[in-house]
């Protein structure tokens, strides 16, 4: 049963660097279609698509997040990766890396999400 | 960006009343070519991440109860949960996957017990 998992610094200083991980279990990220994503939450407040990955390296980023956000995947380690810089405050969310139901393209709804992360940007 | 809002923010529902949630698109997610509507909703319990419960604005995942229906077309939608059930008090979002990304999320209605 394919599972992902997050992993990172808990705290990030502002203006530094926010990276984190998520792992693919129980399945191979290059053996599917998928462009794997990574959406977050600030707390008490709603969900926002990050970007996604494909396993070639092909990526989409949100628009409001493209100038700092950098993914990349790894396929020997099963993982892929979220790199978002210049951190505030603002930033300060769970993070979660997901799944889309549909591989082979994009139009992607969610069915398989990671636990998540919480990242504090605080100094 | 397509903006999805939903309504009411939050709500309070007897237990075995009806609770009803609508999502309302900033343009069509109806896609003519296929018939479909790319909409899809979202239960989120605390501590838990999302999970999915409609895509294609009708379609029932897996395993989710039947008191639990999706329905609407072009840029109106609505989350009905028939009998509402103490195990159903969660937030509920809606997104759509239309086009190209960004896709977006509502804002998402928390529901609670009377």
């Amino acid at each position: 049963q394919l599972q992902l998992q997050e992993s990172g610094p808990g705290l990030v200083n502002p203006s530094e660097t926010l990276s984190l991980t998520c792992t693919v279990s129980g399945g191979s990220i290059s053996s599917s279609s998928y462009y794997w994503g990574w959406i977050r939450q600030p707390p008490g407040k709603g969900l926002e698509w990050i970007g996604s990955i494909y396993y070639s390296g092909s990526t989409y980023y949100n628009p409001s997040l493209k100038s700092r956000v950098t993914m990349s995947v790894d396929t020997s380690k099963n993982q892929f990766s979220l790199k978002l810089s210049s951190v505030t405050a603002a930033d300060t969310a769970v993070y979660y890396c997901a799944r889309p139901r549909l591989g082979g393209s994009v139009n992607w709804f969610f069915d398989l999400w990671g636990r998540g992360t919480l990242v504090t940007v605080s100094s | 960006d397509i903006v999805m809002t939903q309504s009411p923010d939050s709500l309070a529902v007897s237990l075995g009343e009806r609770a009803t949630i609508t999502c309302k698109s900033s343009q069509s997610l109806l896609w003519s070519s296929n018939n479909k509507n790319y909409l899809a909703w979202y239960q989120q319990k605390p501590g838990q991440p999302p999970k999915l419960l409609f895509y294609w604005a009708s379609t029932r995942e897996s395993g989710v109860p039947d008191r639990f229906s999706g329905s609407g077309s072009g840029t109106d939608f609505t989350l009905t949960i028939s009998s509402l059930q103490a195990e159903d008090v969660a937030v509920y979002y809606c997104q759509q996957y239309y086009g190209a990304p960004p896709y977006t999320f509502g804002q998402g209605t928390k529901v609670e017990i009377k």
